[in-house]
């Protein structure tokens, strides 16, 4: 039974450039949240999804930012011309249903390094 | 706003012996969750432990266990016998309920732990 999965684990990218992340949820999952850690910190909730919709953007920053979750395939995070400060470890973690018992499965993240 | 406080930046503990990690939480929320998770070098996130609000029993898994004490609003995590493996980064975490109905987790900076033989 695969955990949640995501790639790439590392990711290496120009100032300027796009990134994307995928995010594949637990088997039998449709909830699916991304959460970012800045070094030395904990993680911090960016947005909430679940299958085709987007529930919950509330901490993800409103430009350059972008995150999707499609019928079909995995939920992608997309960061677009790609600065400094972006540099970070971005997890993906899923859960059965949105319901508050629910708990949270993460992968193992992907660390973006922005040069 | 709800929030976490973890007020040990790192611990140590011998080999074998017990350790116990604080947390505390501030919430006006009557019903709200609280998780430990354990971060490895390797950098993925292990979730450990769950304690419910409304938990009469404080929650216990193999050698980690929840020291639950809610009028102090504390959530302090307990590994018995230490092994070197249990060296990583632990993160106590909240659940904020929203409206909507689902949950999100609010974490807090972490304490890094070393296990020494």
């Amino acid at each position: 039974n695969a955990g949640v999965m995501q790639n790439p684990r590392h990711l290496v990218r120009r100032r300027g450039q796009e990134a994307r992340l995928r995010c594949s949820p637990m088997k039998g999952h449709s909830h699916v949240y991304w959460y970012r850690q800045l070094p030395e910190e904990g993680l911090k909730f960016m947005v909430y999804l679940q299958k085709e919709n987007i529930i919950d953007e509330s901490g993800m920053p409103k430009e350059r930012f972008s995150a999707e979750f499609p019928k079909e395939g995995p939920s992608i995070l997309r960061i677009q011309q790609v600065v400094r400060g972006d540099s970070a470890a971005y997890f993906c973690a899923s859960s059965p249903g949105g319901g508050a018992a629910d708990t949270q499965y993460f992968g193992p993240g992907t660390r973006l390094t922005v040069l | 706003a709800q929030k976490i406080t973890q007020t040990q930046p790192g611990m140590f503990v011998q080999e074998k012996e017990a350790v116990t990690l604080d947390c505390t939480y501030d919430t006006s929320d009557p019903s709200y969750g609280l998780f430990w998770y354990k971060q490895p070098s390797s950098g993925e996130m292990i979730f450990l432990i769950y304690q419910g609000s409304y938990d009469q029993q404080n929650a216990t898994e193999g050698r980690y266990s929840l020291n639950f004490q809610k009028a102090r609003k504390s959530a302090n995590l307990v590994i018995s016998a230490s092994q070197l493996g249990d060296s990583a980064m632990y993160f106590c975490a909240m659940r904020e309920r929203v409206s909507g109905g689902y949950n999100k987790l609010i974490f807090g900076a972490g304490t890094r732990l070393a296990v020494h033989p």
